[in-house]
This record gives structure tokens, C-alpha cells and sequence, in this order.
């Protein structure tokens, strides 16, 4: 149980476009939801919280207008970065909140060229 | 959020247990002690969690200290599988707070 499904794994872009990142809960139903990201060899990084309804609350030093989260419904949240630029090449990670700790997506590898 | 101390990195050969130490000295009363670990390229993966007591389940055993301010996770027989960067993470409230992830024990496999 509480499998997640995060897509795509790896997207490949040009600076000065955007990515949308899904992430999906495919057989439970959160409320809360956080995004992480993981810069090479160094450990995951909160970059938001929201929560199902409302607005994302964003981490000191994360733009809310360039990483946009959409968390629309209790199973599906979504992570645009827009107008992407090399230094944002990172690993993002979706994770869940359930009633006895976290579940996390497979992961997001975004290179911007 | 509680610091935490771990070993940068460890070894153990395939098929003998394994001891991860992990040091919470300024752990709360309430805080719960979740373990996670990471597989190259991969998401964290839930392994274990307790509040006092030791607990034990498919994956591992998590020996807590008394005093609470340290605990031991436990993997009975190391695997291949099993290389992977393990957190310690005391968090205050299952399910509620964002997880803070230190830098980790990187555990090596030795076949």
C-alpha cells in the first residue's frame, strides 16, 4: 500500500521553459503534501508544503512564482518550474504525509540545458 | 527539529547485521524517531519508526535508548539491496510536519 507515483522520472530541457512535475497517490488519499529537491550529493531540501485546497507555503528562499504547486485533489499534485534555468537541475522529490510516517515518489531528474 | 548525528558512512559485509548509530540528544518528549534510507537515483523509503520502545518489522529492529537521546536501526542480515543512504529523523507528530534530513550514514555492502 501507499504507492506513489511520480512522473516523469527524467526530463531533459532548454533554459527559459517550463517542466510540470506530477505526483500522484495511487491507492490512499492525502491531505498534506511536501515537495523536496536534492542537489548532487548533498541531502533533500524542503522546498514547500500544501495541503489539499489551499496554497502552498513555500520554504525561505524558494520563488512561489517560478516553482508553482497545484495540489487540486487529496491524490494528485502537481510542481511546474517555470522558466527553468540550469542552476535548476536537481532531483525533486513528492512526498506524502500518512497516519504513521511518509511516502515518497520515485523521484524527478531535471537537467536544464 | 531535533539534531541529529550519524556516521558519515559505513561497511558491512552481505549477509551479517548491521548496527547504524544515530545521536538525537536535543530530541523532544513528543518526538517520534523515524528511520528512512535512499537508494541510488531513487525516492527515501519508509523503514521504521518508534516513540520509546524497540520495534520491529519486516525490513529492521529499532533498539531506542532509555534516556531516548540515541537509538540503533537494526538490519538483521545486510543485502545488496540494502546499500543505501539511511536518516535518522525525529519528527514531532506522525504525518503532520515536513521530515528535515540530515546528511545520513552512507551504508556500503560488501559482497
Amino acid at each position: 500500500g501507499a504507492v506513489v507515483s511520480q512522473h516523469p522520472s527524467r526530463v531533459i530541457c532548454k533554459s527559459g521553459t517550463s517542466v510540470k512535475i506530477e505526483c500522484r497517490s495511487l491507492d490512499f488519499q492525502a491531505t498534506t503534501m511536501f515537495w523536496y529537491r536534492q542537489f548532487p550529493k548533498q541531502s533533500l531540501m524542503l522546498m514547500a508544503t500544501s495541503n489539499e485546497g489551499s496554497k502552498a507555503t513555500y520554504e525561505q528562499g524558494v520563488e512561489k512564482d517560478k516553482f508553482l504547486i497545484n495540489h487540486a485533489s487529496l491524490t494528485l499534485s502537481t510542481l511546474t518550474v517555470t522558466s527553468a534555468h540550469p542552476e535548476d537541475s536537481s532531483f525533486y522529490i513528492c512526498s506524502f504525509s500518512l497516519n504513521y510516517g511518509y511516502t515518497f515518489g520515485s523521484g524527478t531528474r531535471l537537467t536544464v540545458v | 527539529d531535533a539534531k541529529t548525528t550519524q556516521p558519515n558512512s559505513m561497511e558491512s559485509n552481505e549477509e551479517e547485521p548491521v548496527h547504524l548509530p544515530c545521536n538525537h540528544s536535543t530530541i523532544s518528549g513528543t518526538d517520534y524517531i523515524h528511520w528512512y534510507r535512499q537508494l541510488p537515483s531513487q525516492g527515501p523509503e519508509y523503514v521504521i519508526h518508534g516513540l520509546t520502545s524497540n520495534v520491529n518489522n519486516r525490513m529492521a529492529s529499532l533498539a531506542i535508548a532509555e534516556d531516548r537521546k540515541s537509538s540503533t536501526l537494526i538490519l538483521h542480515r545486510a543485502t545488496l539491496r540494502d546499500a543505501a543512504v539511511y536518516y535518522c529523523i525525529p519528527t514531532a507528530q506522525t504525518g503532520a510536519n515536513n521530515l528535515f534530513f540530515g546528511t545520513g550514514t552512507r551504508l556500503t555492502v560488501i559482497p
